[in-house]
Parts: structure tokens; C-alpha cells; sequence
């Protein structure tokens, strides 16, 4: 059973560029979240996605979207990017109606880095 | 908003000794506490929890303390082994983490 699968591993991108992160969840799985971890820091929570609509939101600006498909995969989207961008994005899912839905299975991130 | 620290940033035990990593929170509506351990090239997996209700959990060599009074958190390695070294992450919920420790276990 494969767990969390994220796509790309590494990418480069330009200051202004745009970017598109992939996720597909943990079978069974239907909510995802994504987070950005810093080098040398925690994760920050940056959205949540269940049932095709975003229902959590951190302090990340507008420039950050996402979506969700109908097979539970998400993609993360991020416009005019910045220097400050680059950062592990990490994916993490979870199954809401279940005994532990607390409990979030992560990808292993895509490493983006903004020249 | 709310707010997780989490102490020591780095730590080193000597194989077999016990590791400790502390945490705090700010929220005191914060009711569940998980541990995630982060591999390189890996992606991060839970090796504990703790609910608000309980005030202690253990699984073999891993064990978590919640003291809700204080607003704090640990988690408890015993009889380390080199396969603990990694970066652990608390967190309260499932969306404030802490900025991680990274353990390393000296042979």
C-alpha cells in the first residue's frame, strides 16, 4: 500500500516563476494538507483540503492555492515566487471519518529552490 | 495565534542512554499532541500520540508526558539505539509543529 506520494522531488525555479506541487494521498485517505518546512525549522501549516473545497487556512498569502480532485490528489500552486519560497512542501493526509483521524500520514516533500 | 516551542534544538546521547524533548504550548484548547519523527528522503511518521484526557502514553521504548496545567509536553526515548537519529517534531493538533530536534546517538 503505498502511502503518501509527492511530485516533484527537487525543482528550481526563477524569482516570478510559478509552480505546481503534486499530491497523491494514502489510499483510503480523503483529506490533505500541505506544509511548508524552512531549512532548520518546523512545518507550517499552509491549507487543508477535504471534499474538493479548502477548509483551513495558515498565515500564508494568496499567492499559495490549491485544489483538490475528486480522487482525493491535490496540487499546490504558487505564483510570483519569491527567494523566501524555497523550502521542503510538504503533503500529509489523513481519513476524517475513521477512529484516529487525527493521526496524518506525510509524503516525503518536493524541495523547491527559488533562484 | 497559537504557538509551539520545542527544546533542545539539537541533542546528543551516548548509545543506550535516554533522550528527553521537551515541549510547550500556548493554546489551552490544544487537545491532541503528536510526535513525528522526519528521516531524510522520507517522508515524516508518527511514533506517538497523546490525547488531552490522558497524562501519559508509552510504546516499547517511546513514551509521552502531558502536564496540561503547565502547558507542556515530552517525549521519552530509552535505550537509544542508532536508528533513533533523526529530526522529531511535536506538534499540537495537527497544524502547529515545533521547529524540531535533531538527535544524533553517539556509538
Amino acid at each position: 500500500d503505498a502511502g503518501v506520494t509527492q511530485s516533484p522531488t527537487h525543482l528550481i525555479k526563477t524569482r516570478g516563476q510559478q509552480v505546481t506541487l503534486r499530491c497523491s494521498p494514502k489510499s483510503g485517505h480523503d483529506t490533505v494538507s500541505w506544509y511548508q518546512q524552512a531549512l532548520g525549522q518546523g512545518p507550517q501549516f499552509i491549507f487543508q483540503y477535504y471534499e474538493e473545497e479548502e477548509r483551513q487556512r495558515g498565515n500564508f498569502p494568496d499567492r499559495f492555492s490549491g485544489h483538490q480532485f475528486p480522487n482525493y490528489s491535490s496540487e499546490l500552486n504558487v505564483n510570483a515566487l519569491l527567494l523566501g519560497d524555497s523550502a521542503l512542501y510538504l503533503c500529509a493526509s489523513r481519513r476524517t471519518s475513521a477512529a484516529g483521524a487525527n493521526v496524518l500520514t506525510f509524503g516525503a516533500g518536493s524541495r523547491l529552490t527559488v533562484l | 495565534g497559537e504557538n509551539v516551542e520545542q527544546h533542545p534544538s539539537t541533542l546528543s546521547v551516548q548509545e543506550g542512554d535516554s533522550a528527553v524533548i521537551k515541549c510547550t504550548y500556548s493554546d489551552s484548547a490544544s487537545n491532541y499532541f503528536p510526535w513525528y519523527k522526519q528521516e531524510l528522503g522520507k517522508g515524516s511518521q508518527l511514533i506517538i500520540d497523546i490525547r488531552s484526557n490522558v497524562g501519559e502514553k508509552k510504546d516499547q521504548r517511546i513514551a509521552v508526558t502531558l502536564n496540561k496545567t503547565a502547558k507542556h509536553f515530552s517525549l521519552h526515548i530509552t535505550e537509544t539505539q542508532p536508528e533513533d537519529s533523526a529530526v522529531y517534531f511535536c506538534a499540537a493538533n495537527k497544524i502547529i509543529f515545533g521547529k524540531g530536534t535533531r538527535l544524533h546517538i553517539l556509538p
